[in-house]
Formats: C-alpha cells, structure tokens, sequence
C-alpha cells in the first residue's frame, strides 16, 4: 500500500464548476499537507500550504485537512480553462527532510 | 529572480551509457532535492543535500545512481549503464533549508533511454 493515494483521474469538468481533488495517506505522523500544480513538462509549483488539521482559502482555491480521517481535500471554485493542470498532493511529517507524494490527478477545464 | 535551472531539458541515451544531469538552484538556498517522476506517476524522492550534511540518499533505487553537490551551488545526478526503466523527468527542488520550507522545482530534464 502507497504511503500517499490519490486519484489519477483524469478528471474533464465544464468551466465554471466547482472541483474536488483528494488525497488519502496512512502515515499519521504526516503534519505538512501541500499541493502542487504541474502543466505540461513543468516543473511542480505550490498552491497551498496547509499545517495539521483545517481549512485554508486562498482566491479560488481552498484546502482541507482532516487529520482523524486522514484525508486531504483541494477545492477549486469557478474553475478556469487555465486551471488544466496536474495537481499532485504531498505531505511530510514533523523534522522529515522529503514530501511523500501522491501520483497526481489530471484535471481538465473545458471552455 | 532566477529561479531553479536544470539540463538538458531532453536527453536521449542508449542503454548501456551514462548520463549527467545538472541542477542549479536558487541562490541561498542551502537544500536541494532530487525526484524521479514516470510517466503518469507522482514524485519520487531520490536525494537530498542541506549544506555541508552527508546527503540523505535513502531513496536512490541502485547504485548506478549518485549525485553530488559542492557546497550550496550546483548539483549534478549521474546514472551510470543506463537502463529503460530509468527514463522519466527527473526534478530538481531547493528550499532555504531543509524540513517544511517550501520546495521550488525545476522544470526537469527528461531522459529517454532507447
């Protein structure tokens, strides 16, 4: 069993629609939660940073962590075309020095 | 600012042949990570530098796989008798120091081996 689970999708969603990516772990002693965004041959770039357990909203984009579920959440709302991206989950856990990641859902907002 | 460089960006070997991959990371940056990344699969932890610490290598698959880094500059990947299942993007991140520091990437060099 992978450390990190997630969806490969890929996931196709008209414009506008709200999206919900998710990743489930089975290290509890994960506290560090990210996700990451990937378009095509790029490298990843951060979205959102999330401590422990709890909601953080940034714009469009608002991140979950239910650490009793072990269960992460990345929501998009009013999803844009230039939304169309590879977003992967990772997470650490306290003092550790690497992200464990999940595989990556391919997400694709259609005009 | 400049941000993480890597190259090649392609590189296309045959098998049997060593390869050379080069990271420079962002200036003060005192940690630097590499990932594998196949085809349609996340990211795979391979090594990992901060500063002058012996670096981890916890996730380098053979030992036809080492990487180097001289102090906090540039770091170079190699892979010795390359293999088919050694293509993938391969990524480089730095971070101002190693733990939760947020990880900026490269944009990867990506090996074919034939």
């Amino acid at each position: 069993q992978k450390e990190v689970e997630q969806d490969p999708g890929p996931l196709s969603v008209p414009e506008g629609a709200i999206v919900s990516l998710n990743c489930t772990y089975s290290n509890s002693a994960f506290q560090y939660f990210m996700w990451y965004r990937q378009y095509s041959r790029k490298g990843p770039e951060l979205l959102m940073y999330t401590y422990s357990s709890g909601n953080k909203e940034d714009g469009r984009f608002t991140a979950q962590v239910d650490k009793s579920s072990k269960y992460i959440s990345l929501f998009i709302r009013d999803s844009q075309p230039s939304d169309s991206a590879t977003y992967l989950c990772a997470m650490s856990a306290q003092g550790a020095q690497k992200l464990v990641f999940g595989q990556g859902t391919r997400l694709t907002i259609n005009p | 600012g400049a941000g993480v460089s890597q190259s090649p960006s392609n590189k296309v070997t045959e098998k049997g042949k060593d390869v050379e991959l080069r990271c420079d990371p962002i200036s003060g940056h005192t940690a630097l990570y590499w990932y594998r990344q196949r085809l349609g699969q996340g990211l795979e932890f391979l090594i990992y530098f901060q500063g002058n610490s012996a670096p981890d290598k916890s996730g380098l698959p053979s030992d036809r796989f080492s990487a180097e880094r001289t102090g906090e500059s540039v770091s170079t990947l190699t892979i010795q008798r390359t293999q088919q299942e050694d293509s993938a993007v391969y990524l480089c991140a730095s971070s101002p120091r190693a733990g939760t520091d947020t990880q900026y990437f490269g944009p990867g060099t990506r090996l074919t081996v034939l």
